[in-house]
């Protein structure tokens, strides 16, 4: 079945990039998500790629997917204390009918002043 | 900006009684979705409903499991008889009607403690 993984914990220096990273394992995933949840809250969609494009750019977003290594990257540049929260890879593959998200198992940023 | 609603905030229950969890739907949303997440575990997809029937679910999601949306707000999940490992929270989603994404937005969950 599908999985989708991640590294469990990041720290950055504020101001510095952050880096979080997830593999997939679906070769037929179309789209790939982050969402960003924050102590206490519920998931909030921050972006989205689709399967045929390999980066977007949203403000201090970049998003970047390598499809023939099935590995996604989220890039925060100039990462604030703001930013600490946690971060969820997901996928669905809407050409096969599956619309339910598969998540990984996040990633914590945090974020030192 | 619209968003997904969710009550209550925390539900606590002993096992084996029944549990609903309300969900209220961005309006103009046509899919709508029930997740959960144990503590400590990932985020587990268990059924998706669309034009007032369920189009995908899980393994988890069993016959104590059901979904309904009794009027055009509201979207449930009901737990018929509670079990210690349902202790989870739950969160609602819903997404717009078909476009270049299937972007799920997210309520702020219901934690479901059960005694």
């Amino acid at each position: 079945g599908e999985d989708v993984e991640q590294s469990l914990f990041l720290s950055v220096r504020e101001g510095d990039s952050s880096v979080i990273n997830c593999t997939y394992t679906d070769s037929s995933s179309t789209y790939l998500y982050w969402y960003k949840q924050e102590p206490g809250a519920g998931l909030q969609l921050l972006t989205y790629i689709f399967s045929n494009m390999d980066m977007k750019q949203d403000q201090r977003l970049t998003v970047l997917l390598n499809k023939k290594d099935k590995h996604l990257s989220l890039r925060i540049a100039d990462t604030q204390t703001g930013d600490s929260a946690i971060y969820f890879c997901a996928e669905t593959a809407m050409d096969t009918g599956r619309r339910a998200l598969t998540f990984g198992s996040g990633t914590r940023l945090q974020v030192q002043p | 900006e619209p968003e997904v609603t969710q009550t209550p905030s925390h539900q606590v229950t002993q096992m084996g009684q029944e549990v609903i969890l309300r969900c209220v739907p961005i309006s103009n949303h046509l899919y709508f979705y029930w997740y959960r997440q144990i503590l400590g575990q990932k985020v587990e997809f268990l059924v998706s409903f669309y034009n007032n029937e369920i189009s995908e679910k899980s393994e988890i999601f069993d016959d104590q499991f059901s979904v309904e949306r009794p009027d055009g707000s509201n979207f449930t999940l009901k737990i018929r008889s509670t079990k210690l490992e349902d202790s989870a929270m739950y969160f609602c989603a819903s997404s717009p009607p078909a476009g270049v994404a299937d972007t799920q937005y997210f309520g702020p969950g219901t934690r479901l403690t059960v005694l």
